[in-house]
């Protein structure tokens, strides 16, 4: 089975720096996926782990350690736009499909 | 990015009607998923297609759920016989290949009453 954990909400200021963890128990691994989903719309992709270690993209960083079944997504110079649900997510034992976690729920204050 | 087209964006029905939720993929992509995520829920993992045919499905998709992919072009989710449970957001994705990422459709917000 696959289980993921996150944090249900955070709050955090316009220009700050927030970080979101995310654990996870699968029994097998592909994979870490980090998705951004607004409100009313769909998950848009933002990243993806398979190695140890920390992947920047712009703003956006994320960072994973298999060994503890740990990943955090490093948002910097927060925007009020980045308000918004994030998706941890792991593939199922297939290699395909995404099982997702609750979200965390972001709210940037000014 | 691939587009990923659904319609219709609303559908309501009546509980115990049929409905069928179609996704048009503007792209090469060769895997195919619906998803479903019910208010303030997380998003649910429903069914893959590849090859035209199902390669992995989830508790949720049981016997009043199917998938087919008549034309090439269009990927369609059927719903039997609604329930009032079945109101969600139902959500159609491809894949280029195993370990991608994911590209998502706009979603189909189904309302059963």
């Amino acid at each position: 089975g696959q289980n993921i954990d996150q944090p249900t909400e955070m709050t955090a200021t316009e220009g700050a720096i927030v970080q979101i963890n995310c654990t996870y128990q699968t029994s097998g691994f592909n994979g870490l996926f980090w998705y951004q989903q607004h409100a009313g719309e769909a998950p848009t992709f933002l990243s993806y782990n398979v190695l140890d270690g920390l992947e920047e993209k712009g703003r956006f960083s994320s960072f994973l350690s298999r060994s503890k079944g740990y990943s955090y997504l490093l948002l910097k110079e927060l925007q009020m736009k980045d308000s918004a649900s994030y998706l941890c997510a792991t593939l199922t034992n297939s290699g395909y499909a995404l099982n997702f976690g609750k979200g965390t729920s972001l709210l940037v204050t000014p | 990015e691939p587009e990923v087209t659904q319609t219709p964006s609303h559908q309501v029905t009546q509980m115990g009607q049929e409905v069928i939720l179609r996704c048009v993929p503007i792209s090469n992509h060769l895997y195919f998923y619906w998803y479903r995520q019910i208010l303030g829920q997380k998003v649910e993992f429903l069914v893959s297609f590849y090859n035209n045919e199902i390669s992995e499905k989830s508790e949720i998709f049981d016997d009043q759920f199917s998938v087919e992919r008549p034309d090439g072009s269009n990927f369609t989710l059927k719903i039997r016989s609604t329930k009032l449970e079945d109101s969600a957001m139902y959500f159609c994705a491809i894949q280029g290949g195993p370990n991608e990422k994911l590209f998502f459709g706009s979603g189909t917000q189904l309302s059963v009453l």
